[in-house]
């Protein structure tokens, strides 16, 4: 079955403009996570998503947004991007929903630059 | 505060040597550890994991020990080859209402043949 669909795998920005990633996850996962990897920091939890509902949101700035479709898609938007913000973006799906057990099942991530 | 730790951000192994992978913890109440690898410009993939009723899980040439009363666990390949020159992280489920994975800063393992 497919995997973990990420668009775009890689953008360019500049300081002050707005992003939205894209994410489809694995047929009939229904909650989908995101992480931001930047060097040296390994993965930094932003959100979580389950049945259109955030669960959890890491310590990021509200300028870190999301939203997930009746359909387990989900998009992040970044605002008024910052230099700090060029990271990898990855958005992960789980089968279960219940239980806080199971692997993740990661897509090839969003490579955001910003200049 | 970093409540899982992997404090070797690299390592270099010859081909058919072992490599081993260590993180920490600090939260006792974690119970439930995984390990990903990670090639460039790809997503994390899933290795291997171990529930806190083992001391130890393998799988193939990856076995995952956990000991709980010094909160470490560690990964060793043997033997390592080539093609597992990644980057490895542990990672751990937030079970406490929350529903997050908790990731080590990474391991990169280079092996040499």
């Amino acid at each position: 079955k497919a995997g973990v669909t990420q668009t775009p795998r890689y953008l360019i920005k500049t300081r002050g403009q707005q992003v939205t990633l894209s994410c489809s996850p694995i047929s009939g996962h229904r909650s989908v996570s995101w992480y931001q990897q930047t060097p040296g920091q390994g993965l930094q939890f932003l959100f979580e998503y389950f049945s259109e509902t955030q669960r959890n949101k890491g310590n990021f700035p509200g300028r870190f947004s999301g939203r997930q479709f009746s359909n387990s898609r989900s998009e992040m938007n970044v605002s008024t991007l910052e230099l700090g913000d060029s990271a990898l973006y990855l958005c992960a799906s789980r089968l279960a929903a219940i239980t806080n057990t199971g692997e993740l099942f990661f897509g090839e991530g969003s490579r955001l630059t910003v200049l | 505060d970093q409540q899982v730790k992997q404090n070797s951000p690299s390592l270099s192994v010859q081909e058919g040597r072992i490599s081993i992978l260590n993180c920490d913890y600090t939260n006792s109440m974690f119970d439930y550890f995984l390990w990903y690898k990670k090639y460039p410009a790809e997503g994390p993939t899933f290795l291997i994991s171990i529930s806190s009723i083992k001391d130890k899980n393998e799988d193939g040439r990856f076995t995952v020990f956990l000991n709980k009363s010094a909160k470490h666990l560690s990964l060793h390949i043997v033997p390592s080859q080539p093609g597992d020159s990644a980057v490895y992280f542990c990672a751990v489920p937030f079970t406490s209402g929350t529903y997050k994975y908790i990731f080590g800063t990474g391991t990169r393992l280079k092996v040499l043949a």
